[in-house]
């Protein structure tokens, strides 16, 4: 079985500042990863994916994120924030054979202040 | 290209009283996904379904849930006998046609149950 864990449950930074949220899978087979964003009472919407290929993955907003297969790692990061990308992040993984569930973090809530 | 419906957004039920739970997937997705997300917490999978076949209820509890994605309509969550832990955020999620790997999220249907 997969599973998820994202560490830290609230990050806080400065608006301009660059930051990180960690996220780290375990999976016995090749999997597929997803970053998501929640922005509150709302649906999730696609950040970016790892599917295959380069390790290094741009998506929306100027987000990236870099998949390290022997840390077992997909960590998020933006080299300069904004007050708007408050919200709540939630990094998931599939299993990599087809139509398949998608196994969730329990989520980072990042906080942007002025 | 309309995305993911879903409807109601709001509902709200008393203890003992069915909820039903609608999911209209997009345009050319034949793959749909229920997504459970309790406060404060991330999103649980509950069941996978293709047009008139579930194919993974795994995470579905195992009384008073059930799902169905019939031939024609949406797809439907219902939720007999409904209790106070049943509140929590549903989520739809579809796949399908040239994004068979990428799920895409409704805005969900808030449940309370008073």
């Amino acid at each position: 079985a997969q599973s998820v864990t994202q560490l830290d449950s609230q990050v806080p930074v400065f608006e301009e500042a660059p930051v990180e949220l960690r996220c780290n899978y375990s999976s016995s087979v090749s999997v597929y990863l997803f970053w998501y964003v929640q922005y509150p009472n709302q649906g999730l919407q696609l950040l970016l994916k790892y599917l295959s290929g380069s390790t290094l993955v741009k998506g929306i907003n100027g987000f990236e994120a870099e998949f390290n297969k022997s840390q077992t790692s997909f960590h998020l990061r933006k080299p300069s924030v904004h007050i708007s990308d408050t919200a709540e992040y939630f990094c998931a993984v599939s299993v990599d054979t087809g139509f398949q569930k998608l196994v969730f973090g329990t989520g980072t809530r990042l906080l942007v202040s002025p | 290209n309309a995305g993911v419906m879903q409807n109601p957004r709001h509902l709200v039920r008393r203890r003992g009283q069915e909820a039903r739970l609608r999911c209209s997937p997009m345009k050319g997705h034949s793959h749909v996904y229920w997504y459970r997300q309790l406060p404060e917490e991330g999103l649980k999978f509950m069941v996978y379904l293709q047009k008139e076949n579930i194919i993974d209820e795994s995470g579905m509890p195992k009384e008073r849930f059930s799902a169905e994605f019939p031939k024609e309509g949406p797809s439907i969550l219902r939720i007999q006998q409904v209790v106070r832990g049943d509140s929590a955020a549903y989520f739809c999620a579809s796949s399908g046609g040239e994004s068979y790997n990428e799920q895409f999220f409704g805005p969900g249907t808030r449940l309370t149950v008073l």
